[in-house]
Protein backbone atom coordinates (compact mmCIF):
# COMPACT_ATOMS: atom_id res chain seq x y z
CA UNK A 1 0.00 0.00 0.00
CA UNK A 2 1.14 3.46 -0.89
CA UNK A 3 2.68 5.85 1.59
CA UNK A 4 0.95 8.93 2.55
CA UNK A 5 2.18 12.10 3.98
CA UNK A 6 -0.72 14.96 5.33
CA UNK A 7 -0.22 17.96 7.72
CA UNK A 8 -0.59 17.08 11.40
CA UNK A 9 -3.13 20.05 11.88
CA UNK A 10 -4.57 22.78 10.25
CA UNK A 11 -6.83 25.86 11.78
CA UNK A 12 -9.51 27.51 10.14
CA UNK A 13 -12.08 29.93 10.46
CA UNK A 14 -15.80 29.25 10.05
CA UNK A 15 -17.00 29.78 6.30
CA UNK A 16 -13.37 29.29 5.02
CA UNK A 17 -12.15 26.93 2.17
CA UNK A 18 -10.30 24.19 3.77
CA UNK A 19 -7.84 22.62 1.38
CA UNK A 20 -6.07 19.28 2.72
CA UNK A 21 -3.40 18.22 0.74
CA UNK A 22 -2.10 14.51 1.04
CA UNK A 23 0.93 13.39 -0.70
CA UNK A 24 1.49 9.48 -1.70
CA UNK A 25 4.19 9.63 -4.09
CA UNK A 26 4.21 5.78 -4.54
CA UNK A 27 0.85 5.38 -5.44
CA UNK A 28 -0.02 2.45 -7.88
CA UNK A 29 -1.93 2.21 -10.82
CA UNK A 30 -4.89 0.53 -9.34
CA UNK A 31 -4.71 2.90 -5.87
CA UNK A 32 -7.71 4.50 -5.43
CA UNK A 33 -7.49 7.60 -2.66
CA UNK A 34 -9.93 8.05 -0.09
CA UNK A 35 -10.94 10.59 2.70
CA UNK A 36 -12.59 9.52 6.05
CA UNK A 37 -13.61 12.19 8.77
CA UNK A 38 -13.52 11.14 12.39
CA UNK A 39 -15.06 13.14 15.22
CA UNK A 40 -14.16 12.34 18.61
CA UNK A 41 -15.45 9.00 19.80
CA UNK A 42 -16.36 7.96 17.06
CA UNK A 43 -15.84 5.74 14.01
CA UNK A 44 -14.50 6.87 10.83
CA UNK A 45 -16.83 8.27 8.48
CA UNK A 46 -16.14 7.79 4.31
CA UNK A 47 -15.97 11.43 2.85
CA UNK A 48 -15.00 11.16 -0.58
CA UNK A 49 -13.03 8.69 -3.12
CA UNK A 50 -11.38 9.21 -6.75
CA UNK A 51 -8.75 7.73 -9.03
CA UNK A 52 -8.12 10.99 -10.99
CA UNK A 53 -9.12 14.40 -11.78
CA UNK A 54 -11.89 15.98 -9.67
CA UNK A 55 -14.69 14.06 -7.96
CA UNK A 56 -17.54 16.63 -6.54
CA UNK A 57 -19.99 15.17 -3.78
CA UNK A 58 -22.64 16.98 -1.02
CA UNK A 59 -19.45 16.95 1.30
CA UNK A 60 -16.50 18.38 -0.01
CA UNK A 61 -14.67 17.91 -3.52
CA UNK A 62 -11.45 15.84 -4.27
CA UNK A 63 -8.53 17.17 -6.77
CA UNK A 64 -6.41 14.93 -8.04
CA UNK A 65 -3.42 16.17 -10.27
CA UNK A 66 -2.14 14.25 -13.48
CA UNK A 67 0.53 12.62 -11.87
CA UNK A 68 -1.54 11.26 -9.12
CA UNK A 69 1.13 11.28 -6.64
CA UNK A 70 -0.90 14.18 -4.28
CA UNK A 71 -4.77 14.90 -3.52
CA UNK A 72 -6.19 17.73 -1.91
CA UNK A 73 -9.73 17.52 -0.11
CA UNK A 74 -11.54 20.44 -0.26
CA UNK A 75 -14.02 22.09 2.15
CA UNK A 76 -16.01 24.40 1.08
CA UNK A 77 -17.55 26.91 3.74
CA UNK A 78 -16.36 24.70 6.86
CA UNK A 79 -18.16 25.42 10.26
CA UNK A 80 -17.41 24.65 13.44
CA UNK A 81 -18.94 20.88 13.14
CA UNK A 82 -16.33 20.07 10.81
CA UNK A 83 -13.58 20.22 12.90
CA UNK A 84 -12.34 16.48 13.13
CA UNK A 85 -9.65 14.21 11.83
CA UNK A 86 -9.12 13.73 8.58
CA UNK A 87 -7.20 10.76 7.00
CA UNK A 88 -6.11 10.17 3.39
CA UNK A 89 -6.07 6.34 2.54
CA UNK A 90 -4.34 4.95 -0.78
CA UNK A 91 -5.42 1.15 -1.64
CA UNK A 92 -5.90 -0.45 -4.57
CA UNK A 93 -8.90 -2.24 -6.11
CA UNK A 94 -8.47 -5.26 -4.49
CA UNK A 95 -9.81 -8.69 -5.59
CA UNK A 96 -11.09 -9.90 -2.42
CA UNK A 97 -10.07 -10.91 0.66
CA UNK A 98 -8.23 -8.35 2.70
CA UNK A 99 -6.56 -5.23 1.20
CA UNK A 100 -6.45 -3.81 5.20
CA UNK A 101 -7.07 -0.42 5.10
CA UNK A 102 -3.94 0.70 7.05
CA UNK A 103 -4.90 4.97 8.59
CA UNK A 104 -2.27 7.60 9.49
CA UNK A 105 -2.35 10.14 12.02
CA UNK A 106 -4.47 11.99 9.93
CA UNK A 107 -4.84 15.91 9.81
CA UNK A 108 -6.48 17.60 12.55
CA UNK A 109 -8.61 20.26 11.35
CA UNK A 110 -9.68 22.79 14.12
CA UNK A 111 -12.22 25.21 12.93
CA UNK A 112 -13.25 28.66 15.06
CA UNK A 113 -15.65 31.43 15.39
CA UNK B 1 -28.69 4.79 5.59
CA UNK B 2 -27.54 1.01 6.81
CA UNK B 3 -24.86 1.09 9.41
CA UNK B 4 -22.94 -1.24 11.72
CA UNK B 5 -23.96 -1.65 15.09
CA UNK B 6 -21.62 -2.39 17.82
CA UNK B 7 -22.50 -3.59 21.45
CA UNK B 8 -21.17 -2.64 23.74
CA UNK B 9 -20.73 0.70 23.97
CA UNK B 10 -18.93 0.82 26.84
CA UNK B 11 -17.21 -2.07 28.93
CA UNK B 12 -15.44 -1.97 32.13
CA UNK B 13 -13.50 -5.28 32.96
CA UNK B 14 -10.43 -6.60 35.51
CA UNK B 15 -7.53 -7.30 33.90
CA UNK B 16 -7.23 -11.02 33.12
CA UNK B 17 -11.13 -11.26 32.04
CA UNK B 18 -12.16 -12.53 28.86
CA UNK B 19 -14.18 -10.00 26.65
CA UNK B 20 -16.48 -10.10 23.86
CA UNK B 21 -17.58 -7.33 21.68
CA UNK B 22 -20.43 -7.54 19.00
CA UNK B 23 -20.76 -6.25 16.00
CA UNK B 24 -23.70 -6.21 13.59
CA UNK B 25 -22.34 -6.00 10.21
CA UNK B 26 -24.55 -3.78 7.45
CA UNK B 27 -26.65 -7.20 5.87
CA UNK B 28 -25.03 -7.37 2.30
CA UNK B 29 -21.85 -6.63 3.11
CA UNK B 30 -19.46 -9.60 2.46
CA UNK B 31 -16.01 -8.23 4.34
CA UNK B 32 -15.52 -7.47 8.09
CA UNK B 33 -12.86 -5.92 9.57
CA UNK B 34 -11.79 -5.15 13.43
CA UNK B 35 -9.69 -1.63 14.11
CA UNK B 36 -8.99 0.24 18.01
CA UNK B 37 -7.63 2.91 18.49
CA UNK B 38 -5.93 4.00 22.23
CA UNK B 39 -6.73 7.67 23.50
CA UNK B 40 -4.85 9.84 21.66
CA UNK B 41 -3.79 7.71 19.07
CA UNK B 42 -4.53 6.63 15.46
CA UNK B 43 -6.54 4.20 14.04
CA UNK B 44 -4.87 0.36 14.31
CA UNK B 45 -6.06 -2.19 12.04
CA UNK B 46 -6.36 -5.60 13.61
CA UNK B 47 -7.80 -7.83 11.53
CA UNK B 48 -10.26 -8.60 8.66
CA UNK B 49 -12.30 -11.23 7.79
CA UNK B 50 -13.87 -12.83 4.30
CA UNK B 51 -15.96 -15.80 3.25
CA UNK B 52 -15.33 -17.19 7.54
CA UNK B 53 -11.77 -17.22 7.51
CA UNK B 54 -9.80 -14.29 8.51
CA UNK B 55 -7.82 -12.52 5.63
CA UNK B 56 -5.51 -10.63 7.09
CA UNK B 57 -4.03 -9.45 10.75
CA UNK B 58 -2.10 -7.04 12.16
CA UNK B 59 0.83 -7.41 15.07
CA UNK B 60 -1.14 -6.19 17.21
CA UNK B 61 -3.93 -9.51 16.65
CA UNK B 62 -2.33 -11.97 18.75
CA UNK B 63 -3.02 -15.56 19.98
CA UNK B 64 -5.28 -13.09 22.68
CA UNK B 65 -7.45 -11.97 20.45
CA UNK B 66 -9.96 -14.33 18.09
CA UNK B 67 -12.92 -13.36 15.82
CA UNK B 68 -16.26 -14.91 14.83
CA UNK B 69 -18.79 -15.22 12.78
CA UNK B 70 -21.17 -17.08 14.69
CA UNK B 71 -24.45 -16.66 12.57
CA UNK B 72 -25.15 -14.82 9.60
CA UNK B 73 -25.48 -11.43 11.60
CA UNK B 74 -22.89 -11.26 14.10
CA UNK B 75 -19.29 -10.72 14.41
CA UNK B 76 -17.59 -10.84 17.49
CA UNK B 77 -14.07 -9.66 18.72
CA UNK B 78 -12.98 -12.11 21.55
CA UNK B 79 -10.33 -11.25 24.06
CA UNK B 80 -9.49 -14.20 25.85
CA UNK B 81 -6.92 -12.69 28.93
CA UNK B 82 -7.54 -8.65 28.88
CA UNK B 83 -4.12 -6.94 29.53
CA UNK B 84 -4.17 -2.83 30.99
CA UNK B 85 -3.05 -2.05 27.50
CA UNK B 86 -6.61 -3.68 26.02
CA UNK B 87 -7.80 -0.45 27.19
CA UNK B 88 -8.64 1.24 23.40
CA UNK B 89 -11.98 1.93 21.36
CA UNK B 90 -12.83 -0.84 19.15
CA UNK B 91 -14.15 -0.14 16.09
CA UNK B 92 -15.95 -2.90 13.37
CA UNK B 93 -16.43 -2.41 10.03
CA UNK B 94 -17.91 -4.16 7.00
CA UNK B 95 -17.63 -3.29 3.06
CA UNK B 96 -19.53 -5.28 0.35
CA UNK B 97 -16.43 -5.73 -1.41
CA UNK B 98 -12.24 -5.94 -0.31
CA UNK B 99 -11.09 -3.11 1.21
CA UNK B 100 -8.89 -0.23 -0.74
CA UNK B 101 -11.42 1.34 -3.20
CA UNK B 102 -13.85 0.21 -1.57
CA UNK B 103 -15.74 1.72 1.17
CA UNK B 104 -15.46 0.71 4.41
CA UNK B 105 -18.49 1.08 7.27
CA UNK B 106 -17.75 2.01 10.81
CA UNK B 107 -19.71 1.20 13.93
CA UNK B 108 -19.88 3.48 16.87
CA UNK B 109 -17.58 1.69 18.61
CA UNK B 110 -17.04 -0.01 21.85
CA UNK B 111 -14.92 1.55 24.54
CA UNK B 112 -13.11 -0.85 26.51
CA UNK B 113 -11.52 -0.10 29.90
CA UNK B 114 -9.64 -2.73 31.55
CA UNK B 115 -8.71 -2.10 35.19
Amino acid sequence: LAKTTQPISMDSYEGQEVNITCSHNNIATNDYITWYQQFPSQGPRFIIQGYKTKVTNEVASLFIPADRKSSTLSLPRVSLSDTAVYYCLVGDIGTGAGTALIFGKGTTLSVSS
Amino acid sequence: EPEVTQTPSHQVTQMGQEVILRCVPISNHLYFYWYRQILGQKVEFLVSFYNNEISEKSEIFDDQFSVERPDGSNFTLKIRSTKLEDSAMYFCASSRTGAGANVLTFGAGSRLTVL
